[in-house]
C-alpha cells in the first residue's frame, strides 16, 4: 500500500461543467501522475508533477490541467468536461523508479 | 505504431494448466520494463521490475523474463484467483534521463476450476 488516495471514487456530471479530481498520498514522494484507462487503450498519462507547482504535459493532456500546491496533494481539473473524458481515472506515485497506482476515479460525463 | 504490444488479448486456461503471456516493444532505449496485475474495478499492482536482456524474476506461480525485443510472463500451474489482467509498461531513457511509462492494452487472464 503506497498511501495513495483519490477522491470521489465515483462522479457523474454533465458536459460543460468543470470537475476537479483529487490525488493524496501520505509519504511525501517527489513524483505524481495522473492517467486515464479506456477499453482498447492502455493507461495513458494526462500530466505528472515532479514537485510543488513543478507539473508537465503526458500524451493526452488537452482538457485537462493540474496543479500542486502542498507535496501531498495532486489535483486534476476538467475545466469543461466532455463526453470524451467519461473514463477511469488513476494517480500513481514513484518510488524507487516503481510507479503505484490508487484505486481510481470513475467518472462519467452525460 | 503501438510501441508496447501484448497478446494475447485474452487467454482462457484450466486450473493447472501452464502458459506464458508476451510483451513486445519497440522503444530505443529501455531503462525497465514492467509487469502490473489489475483487478477489476482497481489499480494495477506492481509485480516486476526487468532492466536488462537475459534478467528473470519470480512471484510465487509467476516468472518474468526479458529479451532485447519482449518479455514475457510464465504462469505455472495457475489458480482461479490468478485470474486479471495483467499490464506490461516499458520505460526508455530520455534526454539522459527516465522517460515516463508507455502500457500495452494488457491480457485478460481467465483461470477456470
Amino acid at each position: 500500500d503506497a498511501g495513495i488516495t483519490q477522491s470521489p471514487r465515483h462522479k457523474v456530471t454533465e458536459t460543460g461543467t468543470p470537475v476537479t479530481l483529487r490525488c493524496h498520498q501520505t509519504e511525501n514522494h517527489r513524483y505524481m501522475y495522473w492517467y486515464r484507462q479506456d477499453p482498447g487503450h492502455g493507461l495513458r498519462l494526462i500530466h505528472y508533477s515532479y514537485g510543488v507547482k513543478d507539473t508537465d504535459k503526458g500524451e493526452v493532456s488537452d482538457g485537462y490541467s493540474v496543479s500542486r500546491s502542498k507535496t501531498e496533494d495532486f489535483l486534476l481539473t476538467l475545466e469543461s468536461a466532455t463526453s470524451s473524458q467519461t473514463s477511469v481515472y488513476f494517480c500513481a506515485i514513484s518510488e524507487s523508479s516503481v510507479e503505484y497506482f490508487g484505486p481510481g476515479t470513475r467518472l462519467t460525463v452525460t | 505504431e503501438d510501441q508496447v504490444t501484448q497478446s494475447p488479448e485474452a487467454l482462457r486456461l484450466q486450473e493447472g494448466e501452464s502458459s506464458s503471456l508476451n510483451c513486445s516493444y519497440t522503444v530505443s532505449g529501455l531503462r525497465g520494463l514492467f509487469w502490473y496485475r489489475q483487478d477489476p474495478g482497481k489499480g494495477p499492482e506492481f509485480l516486476f521490475t526487468l532492466y536488462s536482456a537475459g534478467e528473470e524474476k519470480e512471484k510465487e506461480r509467476l516468472k518474468a523474463t526479458l529479451t532485447k525485443k519482449e518479455s514475457f510472463l510464465h504462469i505455472t500451474a495457475p489458480k482461479p484467483e490468478d485470474s486479471a489482467t495483467y499490464l506490461c509498461a516499458v520505460q526508455e531513457f530520455y534526454g539522459g534521463s527516465q522517460g515516463n511509462l508507455i502500457f500495452g492494452k494488457g491480457t485478460k487472464l481467465s483461470v477456470k476450476p
